[in-house]
């Protein structure tokens, strides 16, 4: 079976800073990576997503990831917070056609 | 708008009770699913379905029931209610190909008393 981890519960940045979300994962294969952004009492949000080609994702609101295979890692950034990124972000992994695995999410806290 | 959708938004059952999470999507996809969110556990599959007909268990299927008589409604049942089910629950589908991607409900928020 295969994990995710998000090694950080919670991120405070400042606005206008760059930000950097963490996300290992344990697979046999190539997988499917996602990452999700989760606003407080809101559904998931893709913001981007790999699955083969180039490593570095380009996804929306400014956001990009880069899988590193050597390092199994596909962590997320943008280079300029805004107050409207503080949510809850979530990794997960294409473990199968069938199922999603999902990290334990980061929460991210945007101050002034 | 096309995508998942879930009623009811909130619900408060008490212990033992039974009732129906409704998810229905309009992007005729095939591939369908339920999770269920809690503190520090991300996401955790219930169930899921490959297509009307077809349903599987996955990670954590105890007490939930689902069938799938159409591509577009896949309903979460819960049998009797238990205090551990107090959880947001979402729904999701998948596309193919090119537009493959997972895609949310704004999710169900059930609380057992």
């Amino acid at each position: 079976a295969q994990s995710v981890t998000q090694p950080d519960i919670h991120i405070t940045v400042s606005e206008g800073a760059s930000l950097e979300l963490r996300c290992n994962y344990s697979y046999g294969a190539t997988p499917y990576l996602f990452w999700y952004v989760q606003s407080p009492g809101q559904g998931l949000q893709l913001l981007l997503k790999y699955f083969s080609g180039d490593t570095l994702v380009q996804g929306i609101k400014g956001f990009e990831a880069e899988f590193k295979r050597s390092q199994s890692s596909f962590n997320l950034r943008k280079p300029s917070v805004h107050w409207s990124d503080a949510a809850e972000y979530f990794c997960a992994v294409g473990e199968s056609h069938y199922k999603l695995s999902f990290g334990a999410g980061t929460t991210v806290t945007v101050r002034a | 708008n096309a995508g998942v959708t879930q009623t009811p938004k909130f619900q408060v059952l008490k212990t033992g009770q039974s009732m129906t999470l409704q998810c229905a999507q309009d992007m005729n996809h095939e591939y369908m699913s339920w999770y269920r969110q809690d503190p520090g556990m991300g996401l955790r599959l219930i169930h899921y379905s490959v297509g009307a007909g077809i349903t599987d268990q996955g990670e954590v299927p105890n007490g939930y029931n689902v069938s799938r008589s159409t591509t577009e409604d896949f309903p979460l049942r819960l049998l009797s209610a238990a205090p551990s089910q107090t959880s947001v629950y979402f729904c999701a589908s998948r596309g193919t190909g090119s537009n493959y991607g997972y895609t949310f409900g704004s999710g169900t928020r059930l609380t057992v008393v």
